[in-house]
């Protein structure tokens, strides 16, 4: 039940195109949905978060689609840029503490 | 302000030795997380610390690894008698009283021999 399942495994996008990667998670406590991006050799940094009273929330070009009767959001990422080309994870928890991490996804955008 | 401050950046340790890790919170924050990430996986809750007191270490394994998080100073995790399949990047967060505002640091790469 603690479970976050993260599709796809990798990803691979052409510049200035749409990127798109799913999560799905089975624990009705969590309340806080964050995305991080992680390039080779550094920490998780946080790209953008959700709380389930809201369906969506943008920040410049990323969006987080939440839906929360079927257990599931997305994280949207417009124009994608060769810049963008990093491993994405998608997180869940109860009261931002614990996180309960996908297993990540590796994106790479084409010049 | 600098961010969450972890050393050192990478550790080799012979099997049986001991490995110490040390985090630096982020000014302000008094909320410590460590993380394991095992190569190509995603990271792994070890256990939420505040000053002197532990508060969920229930991803901790059982034996060899402690964490603390004194009045003063870093907070370090510690593996005892390491084997090869400790062998992770170890990546320590920090947060305000509230949670929100997660700050992971660059983690410690250890790699066991």
């Amino acid at each position: 039940q603690q479970q976050v399942k993260q599709s796809p495994q990798s990803l691979i996008v052409q510049k200035g195109g749409i990127s798109i990667i799913n999560c799905a998670y089975e624990n009705t406590a969590f309340d806080y949905f964050p995305w991080y991006q992680q390039f080779p050799g550094k920490g998780p940094a946080l790209l953008i978060a959700i709380r389930p009273d809201v369906s969506e929330k943008k920040e410049g070009r990323f969006t987080i689609s939440f839906n929360k009767s079927a257990k599931q959001f997305s994280l949207h990422i417009m124009d994608s840029q060769p810049g963008d080309s990093a491993t994405y994870f998608c997180a869940a928890s109860r009261s931002a503490r614990q996180l309960t991490f996908g297993s990540g996804t590796q994106l790479t955008v084409l010049p | 302000n600098a961010g969450v401050m972890q050393n050192p950046r990478h550790l080799v340790r012979r099997r049986g030795q001991e490995a110490r890790l040390r985090c630096s919170p982020m000014k302000g924050h008094s909320h410590v997380y460590w993380y394991r990430q095992l190569p190509e996986e995603g990271l792994k809750f070890m256990v939420y610390l505040q000053k002197e007191n532990i508060i969920d270490e229930s991803g901790m394994p059982k034996e060899r690894f402690s964490a603390e998080f004194p009045k003063e100073g870093p907070s370090i995790l510690r593996i005892q008698q390491v084997v090869r399949g400790d062998s992770a990047a170890y990546f320590c967060a920090s947060s305000p009283p509230t949670g929100f505002g997660y700050t992971f640091g660059s983690g410690t790469r250890l790699t066991v021999v």
